[in-house]
């Protein structure tokens, strides 16, 4: 049982690239988000999408693209990186309903220079 | 707007002694509140979570917390530690009574540190 899989595990990027986080679950979830972990801040949502066909914005949102390609798939993209968007990204889904159960991934460690 | 607050970015500890680790949030309607444990280099995994009902919640590897209304609080605890437990610890809330598909606001994360 492989729950939240990312890809990929690290990436280092140069200001100005572009580049699609993945992230797929085999639990059957209806939800998925994207969130950002910075040291001493905890993590922010950056994307979430409560059901297929349909995303919205989470607490920081700008300078990122989300497509839910499936009710497997929630990707990330990246279009223009910057040294700011250095940080680990995780990845999690959640069945939905009462209980607001988040299943994470084991993150995409991202560096801009 | 929901907050989360957690006292103390780093306790240390010694084998044994009891953990108590600190979260108070702020939200406007009745919270669901949540303990997240992160081990090194993985994501994160629930330890407990309050959504109704009894107040003094249970959960895996001997952790419970207590939610305290009046104190706007959620404290973690476990009477013993072991070297095990080594790890960061996040607070989250939710206070949009369960139709908010997970949107969860965390803390800033507390790292404990298990001394032999």
């Amino acid at each position: 049982n492989a729950g939240v899989t990312q890809t990929p595990k690290f990436q280092v990027l140069k200001t100005g690239q572009s580049m699609t986080l993945q992230c797929a679950q085999d639990m059957n979830h209806n939800s998925m988000y994207w969130y950002r972990q910075d040291p001493g801040m905890g993590l922010r949502l950056i994307y979430y999408s409560a059901s297929e066909g349909t995303t919205d914005k989470g607490e920081v949102p700008n300078g990122y693209n989300v497509s839910r390609l499936n009710k497997r798939e929630f990707s990330l993209r990246l279009e223009s990186a910057a040294p700011s968007q250095t940080s680990v990204y995780f990845c999690a889904s959640s069945p939905g309903g009462t209980g607001l159960l988040l299943y994470f991934g084991p993150g995409t460690r991202l560096t801009v220079t | 707007a929901q907050s989360v607050t957690q006292l103390g970015s780093h306790v240390s500890v010694s084998e044994g002694a009891l953990v108590l680790l600190r979260c108070n949030y702020s939200s406007s309607v009745p919270p669901y509140l949540f303990w997240y444990v992160q081990y090194p280099n993985q994501g994160l995994q629930l330890l407990l979570k309050y959504t109704t009902g009894a107040t003094l919640v249970k959960g895996i590897n001997g952790f419970e917390a207590e939610f305290k209304k009046s104190e706007t609080s959620f404290h973690l605890t476990k009477p013993s530690a072991h070297m095990s437990d080594a790890a960061e610890y996040f607070c989250a809330v939710s206070d949009d009574g369960g139709t908010s598909y997970g949107k969860l606001t965390f803390g800033q994360g507390t790292i404990l540190t298990v001394h032999p």
